[in-house]
Parts: structure tokens; C-alpha cells; sequence
């Protein structure tokens, strides 16, 4: 089984809202991922965490703030977001943070800022 | 400059209609080439990973194959349900996990 659970699957929010994006995986894996999609682009790393640190952080402006609870959970918290920040927002997940391993996503959540 | 170029960035073909998808990469180092498949708002799905020059994997009508320069995703016979958004990705060269992807190539196939 390669699944990562993200919910919701969509969210609308207003730019004074407090919300909060999240992501499961039971592969036991060590290292996960957030990750931004803007309509028909890559995706672009925003955050790693590995063994429940943070490890990269891509110079993410300070209203998304992330957390990994434990080694399955990880959340992005969003606050006083910008109508620029709608996106698709995908959680991956790897055995560890080593490169070679291979990132498992999932389908993500579709947020609107308006 | 570490980068992953794909092309062509739209494809398309008639069902039936082999071809192939071009990922030319430049990085120190190659440290993984991975390609994963991706429907319109969904996240991006593994097909294949690719450790060194010479290295094939077959999956269905799909097969990858990897050069010390680039990696070309083949398609024999494609149906419509292979239709979607193909990315190609390696490993930068920090091996911290961070993947740098390409651009993508948006294939349809037509019945």
C-alpha cells in the first residue's frame, strides 16, 4: 500500500481565516513533504521534514506554517493568506529524506483564497 | 545549473500511435530519475525510478529508459486512459529529498 491521505479535498477560505491542511501515510515512512502546484506547473517544494525535523524549508513566507505531530501526520497551518496562494497543495511521503528514495503523494488539496 | 528539460510539452497522438517522451537533465551527480503520471487535479502518480545509464523498466504499454544525459519515456499503442500529464524529476545533487522537475509533457490520445 503507497497511500498518503490529505484532507480536505478542497477548501475555500477568506484572507483573515485560520485553517489547517493534513496528511497521513502508514508506510512508515521517515520523511514528508509539502508541496505547491499552480496550474499547469510542477510542483514546488515548500517544506521536508525527516524523522519529525524540519530539514528544508524553501524561503516559504511565514503565513504557511508546518508541523509534523509524528512520524505518519503532517499539517500545514495557513493563515492571512493571499488570493495567490490558490493552488493545489500535495503531501508526499519517502522512506527517508535520502534522495534516492522514491516520494509517494497524494491527491492533494485544491485551495482557493479568496 | 542543475535543470530537467521535457519535450515536447504537448503531445498528441491517435489511439494505437507509438512514440516517445524526451527528458534531457543536467545535474552532478545523478543520484535518481524518476517519472510519475498525473491526471488533471490529482496529485502525481509513480510509474518508474532510474539509477544509472542503460537502465530499462517496463510497465504496460510504458517502458523508461535512462542515458547518461537523458531519459526517454516510450509509449507502444497508447489508449485514451493514457492520456494525462507525464513529469520527469531527479534527485538534486544536496540528497536532501528534494526533487527538481521538469516542466511536464500533456499527452492526449484520441479513439
Amino acid at each position: 500500500d503507497t497511500e498518503v491521505t490529505q484532507t480536505p479535498k478542497h477548501l475555500v477560505m477568506g484572507m483573515t481565516n485560520k485553517k489547517s491542511l493534513k496528511c497521513e501515510q502508514h508506510m512508515g515512512h521517515r520523511a514528508m513533504y509539502w508541496y505547491k502546484q499552480k496550474a499547469k506547473k510542477p510542483p514546488e517544494l515548500m517544506f521536508v521534514y525527516s524523522y519529525e525535523k524540519l530539514s528544508i524549508n524553501e524561503s516559504v513566507p511565514s503565513r504557511f506554517s508546518p508541523e509534523c505531530p509524528n512520524s505518519s501526520l503532517l499539517n500545514l497551518h495557513l493563515h492571512a493568506l493571499q488570493p495567490e496562494d490558490s493552488a493545489l497543495y500535495l503531501c508526499a511521503s519517502s522512506q527517508d529524506g535520502q534522495g534516492s528514495n522514491i516520494q509517494y503523494f497524494g491527491a492533494g488539496t485544491r485551495l482557493s483564497v479568496l | 545549473e542543475d535543470q530537467v528539460t521535457q519535450s515536447p510539452e504537448a503531445l498528441r497522438l491517435q489511439e494505437g500511435e507509438s512514440s516517445s517522451l524526451n527528458c534531457s537533465y543536467t545535474v552532478s551527480g545523478l543520484r535518481g530519475l524518476f517519472w510519475y503520471r498525473q491526471d488533471p487535479g490529482k496529485g502525481p502518480e509513480f510509474l518508474f525510478t532510474l539509477y544509472s545509464a542503460g537502465e530499462e523498466k517496463e510497465k504496460e504499454r510504458l517502458k523508461a529508459t535512462l542515458t547518461k544525459k537523458e531519459s526517454f519515456l516510450h509509449i507502444t499503442a497508447p489508449k485514451p486512459e493514457d492520456s494525462a500529464t507525464y513529469l520527469c524529476a531527479v534527485q538534486a545533487p544536496s540528497n536532501t529529498g528534494k526533487l527538481i522537475f521538469g516542466q511536464g509533457t500533456t499527452l492526449q490520445v484520441k479513439p
